[in-house]
């Protein structure tokens, strides 16, 4: 059971905008910064955002992270039909003394 | 471009062990943390081991503390995971990523643990 709590589905259609967060306590988001990850059907995750609010490089901007307290966001703005996939959360936590990983929220675009 | 390509994935019975090797390019694999992540079956990530640049400082999932062993050749660019007595909530797919955060991953080796 992970420590980092997402809703499991979000859905909106092309053109909205789509909102996940990502519950934690303060051994892990309180006190560390936040990536998301993107995983497509039959894929390898990719790093969507790190740092609770940086892209690496060739990701859009429509793509935006933020983190408050012991909670983290991710905003998918001008959604599109290639933006269905699982997006996961994660974090060190230093209780743990490891990462943990978010339960996942899996995006439909209607 | 970075490449990581885990191999040594299988099926295998419980108790038994396995190494999964990565092999990594593209990038001065000497100067990363390097992480092991795996992935059961319609579930979600689990992050299961990193290991520092030099090797020094390495962490472990609690579950696989005592049973998997995660090290890496830098002069053979090569990150491996060795699992002894397996289970079968082992069974996923293995990948390994680059860095701590995990900013490129390979494709992915599948573990199958059963009788």
């Amino acid at each position: 059971q992970s420590v980092l709590t997402q809703p499991p589905s979000a859905s909106g259609t092309p053109g909205q905008r789509v909102t996940i967060s990502c519950s934690g306590g303060r051994s892990n988001i309180g006190n560390n910064r936040v990536n998301w990850y993107q995983q497509l059907p039959g894929t390898a995750p990719k790093l969507l955002i790190y740092s609770n609010n940086q892209w690496p490089s060739g990701v859009p901007d429509r793509f935006a992270g933020s983190k408050s307290g012991t909670s983290a966001s991710l905003a998918i703005s001008g959604l599109q039909s290639e933006d269905e996939a699982d997006y996961y959360c994660a974090t060190w936590d230093d209780s743990l003394n490891g990462y943990v990983f978010g339960t996942g929220t899996k995006v439909t675009v209607l | 471009e970075v490449q990581l390509v885990e191999s040594g994935g299988g099926l295998v019975q419980p108790g038994g062990s396995l190494r999964l090797s990565c092999a990594a390019s593209g990038f001065s694999f000497s100067g990363y943390y390097m992480t092991w992540v795996r992935q059961a079956p319609g579930k979600g990530l689990q992050w299961v081991a990193n290991i520092k640049e030099d090797g020094s400082i390495i962490h472990y999932l609690d579950s696989v503390k005592g049973r998997f062993t995660i090290s890496r050749d830098n002069a053979k660019n090569s990150l491996y995971l060795q699992m002894n007595s397996l289970r079968d909530e082992d069974t996923a797919v293995y990948y390994c990523a680059k860095e701590g955060r995990m900013s490129d991953w390979g494709q992915g080796t599948l573990v199958t643990v059963s009788s």
